[in-house]
């Protein structure tokens, strides 16, 4: 089944502890982004990736890291989370020259304390 | 920056049509496309507009005015599990390889 899967679903942490999102999709698609989605402000776009070791930044990319080292996988790094992080993040793909239509996966809801 | 307007909330009645609406102030427009995303789940692409003009896809069709930096997505015989929330996104960057969200549009299907 072609799809985008987010680990881990739901996270609890506390601030200044580093943490990973991973993404990976089984799509062969090029492009991959990530984003956060907080109420009334609807999705924003973190980072995003044409290919691997292709990485660029987004609206909201503080706060953030990312790396594209295969075509498959961009994880998504909180080097040291902050409450103003607490949000739900979703990674999408697509292919090269079609990024209007991004496959999202399921959404990891992260909460920092 | 990129801002894009759209209503926070529509109600219909089942059967009936609606119209939700964007406008948005841009660089470097590559398109509008919408995304639905029903309560709990991931948002899934509905549709791309490059293009002025109408485009229809089955029950939904989406409508771009460049000049007038305005679009509109129409939702025909309306079904309870159209109730969900509705995002237009304008494409931009270098070849559009970027997404901007509007803050999502509710829609109520009520019987």
């Amino acid at each position: 089944e072609a799809q985008v899967t987010q680990n881990p679903r739901y996270l609890i942490t506390v601030t200044g502890k580093k943490l990973t999102v991973t993404c990976s999709q089984n799509m062969n698609h090029e492009y991959m982004s990530w984003y956060r989605q907080d109420p009334g402000l609807g999705l924003r776009q973190i980072y995003y990736s044409m290919n691997v070791e292709a990485t660029d930044k987004g609206d909201v990319p503080e706060g953030y890291k990312v790396s594209r080292k295969e075509k498959r996988n961009f994880p998504l790094i909180l080097e040291s989370p902050s409450p103003n992080q607490t949000s739900l993040y979703f990674c999408a793909s697509s292919l090269y020259g079609q990024e209007y239509e991004q496959y999202f996966g399921p959404g990891t809801r992260l909460t920092v304390t | 920056g990129q801002s894009l307007e759209q209503p926070s909330e529509v109600t219909a009645v089942e059967g009936a049509i609606v119209q939700i609406n964007c406008t948005y102030q841009t660089s470097g427009f590559y398109g509008l496309s919408w995304y639905q995303q029903h309560d709990g789940g991931a948002p899934t692409f509905l549709s791309y507009n490059a293009l002025d003009g109408l485009e229809e896809t089955g029950r939904f069709s989406s409508f771009l005015s460049r000049s007038d930096s305005y679009g509109y997505l129409l939702l025909q015989e309306l079904q309870m599990k159209d109730s969900a929330s509705y995002f237009c996104a304008v494409s931009t960057g270098n070849a559009g390889n970027m997404l901007t969200f509007g803050g999502g549009t509710r829609l109520m299907v009520k019987p």
